[in-house]
């Protein structure tokens, strides 16, 4: 998945830590996004940066905050890390201009996180 | 979002080919219909994309039906590499709706030797 860079690959915290996820992308693209994957489920949307100095919430914002600090990279934050937020987390970039249905997003290899 | 029906799992032998289903009646006509696979271990990746017609690209074809109601992704010559899950997903295409892809449980590919 090579435009799109994710660290840390994997991550362990107790309940009640924080800690930042960060995203970096090589290919110009304007629209950013943060995704959650519990096992055997699809990808649920977290947030999303549309262009740089923009964001927005996807379906399940709740007990994370997101920095779209530059045009390449896309930060996500947990402030006080909860059992339940133990999944996989990918970022992914869309080039959008034109029609947006008509864009593919590209993923990163994700960060997996547990929280003890 | 309209919603998509795939079923849980698929097999298929090595080096034949293998039509993946995807049903989505509920369709609208500012749909594309988006293939995606996700190998073990890794993010999702980009397969194909159409809107009405039929597509081909250099990793798969995508029959898509005449009404719209149904899709089938086709891998021409299955390999093990191809065993992953396979998302088809509906993605609005008007400007106030790119955000969302509205991920299901997918198909698991599985390819026998």
């Amino acid at each position: 998945n090579a435009g799109v860079t994710q660290t840390p690959k994997f991550q362990v915290l107790k309940t009640g830590q924080s800690m930042t996820l960060q995203c970096a992308q090589d290919m110009n693209h304007n629209s950013m996004y943060w995704y959650r994957q519990d096992p055997g489920m699809g990808l649920r949307l977290i947030y999303y940066s549309a262009s740089e100095g923009t964001t927005d919430k996807g379906e399940v914002p709740n007990g994370y905050n997101v920095s779209r600090l530059n045009k390449r990279e896309f930060s996500l934050r947990l402030e006080s890390a909860a059992p339940s937020q133990t999944s996989v987390y990918f970022c992914a970039i869309q080039h959008s201009t034109g029609l947006y249905g008509n864009q593919p997003q590209h993923f990163g290899d994700g960060t997996r996180l547990s929280i003890l | 979002d309209a919603k998509t029906t795939q079923p849980n799992s698929m097999e298929s032998n090595e080096e034949e080919p293998v039509h993946l289903p995807c049903n989505h009646s509920t369709i609208s006509g500012t749909d594309y219909i988006h293939w995606y696979r996700q190998l073990p271990s890794q993010g999702p990746e980009y397969v194909i994309h159409g809107l009405t017609s039929n597509v081909n690209n250099r990793m798969a074809s995508l029959a898509i039906a005449e009404d719209r109601k149904s899709s089938t992704l086709i891998l021409h010559r299955a390999t093990l590499r191809d065993a992953a899950v396979y998302y088809c997903i509906l993605r609005d295409y008007r400007l106030d709706s790119n955000y969302q892809l509205i991920w299901g449980a997918g198909t698991k590919l599985i390819i026998k030797p």
